[in-house]
């Protein structure tokens, strides 16, 4: 069965720093995976997606991730934090596409200036 | 292009009362899924659509919750009687299959039972 764990229910940054969200995976086929932003109030917005080819993959709002096979990580990444980027991510696993998202528990990003 | 269209957006009710949910696909999408949130369980599956046919619903809670997809415009999460219990955000998304690989979710309907 599919799994998502997100190290790290809550990660603090202060405005440019570097952001780094954990997430590791469970699948027992190669995985699609995804990392979605929910802004308060409102619905799920993908932010990036890894299905084949490139291992790096790069979303919008400057951030990217990295498909790492032998770590079954899929860990986001953004170089230098702006205030925008407070909201929660949450990282998704599915075994092929058009099938349903396992979600992980989220990660709540603050930024502070 | 409209997206993922849920209502209500906010809904209060009383225990015991019926609540039904409503989502309007993206034009096209032909898979449809249904998601609660909630602070100790994160996003849960709840059942998903496709071609209007259930294909899994092993997550609906029990059996007060039920789907239905009659058309390829139209689904409704219904519950009946609610519970507190059922408070929750309930996320409907959407999908194009068979080459589709993004799933799109609307707003939420955000449910408060008391």
């Amino acid at each position: 069965a599919q799994s998502v764990t997100q190290l790290g229910s809550h990660v603090s940054v202060s405005e440019g720093a570097l952001v780094l969200l954990r997430c590791n995976y469970s699948s027992s086929v190669p995985p699609y995976l995804f990392w979605y932003v929910q802004y308060p109030n409102q619905g799920l917005q993908l932010l990036l997606k890894y299905t084949t080819g490139a291992t790096l993959v790069k979303g919008i709002n400057g951030f990217e991730a990295e498909f790492k096979k032998s770590e079954t990580s899929f860990h986001l990444t953004k170089p230098s934090a702006h205030m925008s980027d407070a909201a929660e991510y949450f990282c998704a696993v599915s075994e092929k596409a058009g099938t349903a998202l396992i979600f992980g528990k989220g990660t709540t990003l603050s930024v502070s200036s | 292009d409209a997206g993922v269209i849920q209502s209500p957006r906010h809904e209060v009710t009383e225990m015991g009362q019926e609540v039904t949910l409503r989502c309007k696909p993206i034009s096209g999408h032909n898979s449809l899924f249904w998601y609660r949130q909630t602070m100790m369980r994160g996003l849960e599956l709840l059942i998903y659509f496709n071609n209007n046919v259930p294909i899994d619903d092993s997550g609906m809670p029990e059996d007060r919750f039920s789907a239905k997809m009659p058309n390829a415009s139209f689904s409704t999460l219904k519950i009946q009687p609610s519970e507190p219990r059922d408070s929750a955000v309930y996320f409907c998304a959407t999908l194009r299959e068979p080459h589709g690989n993004t799933i799109y979710f609307g707003e939420g309907s955000w449910l408060t039972v008391v």
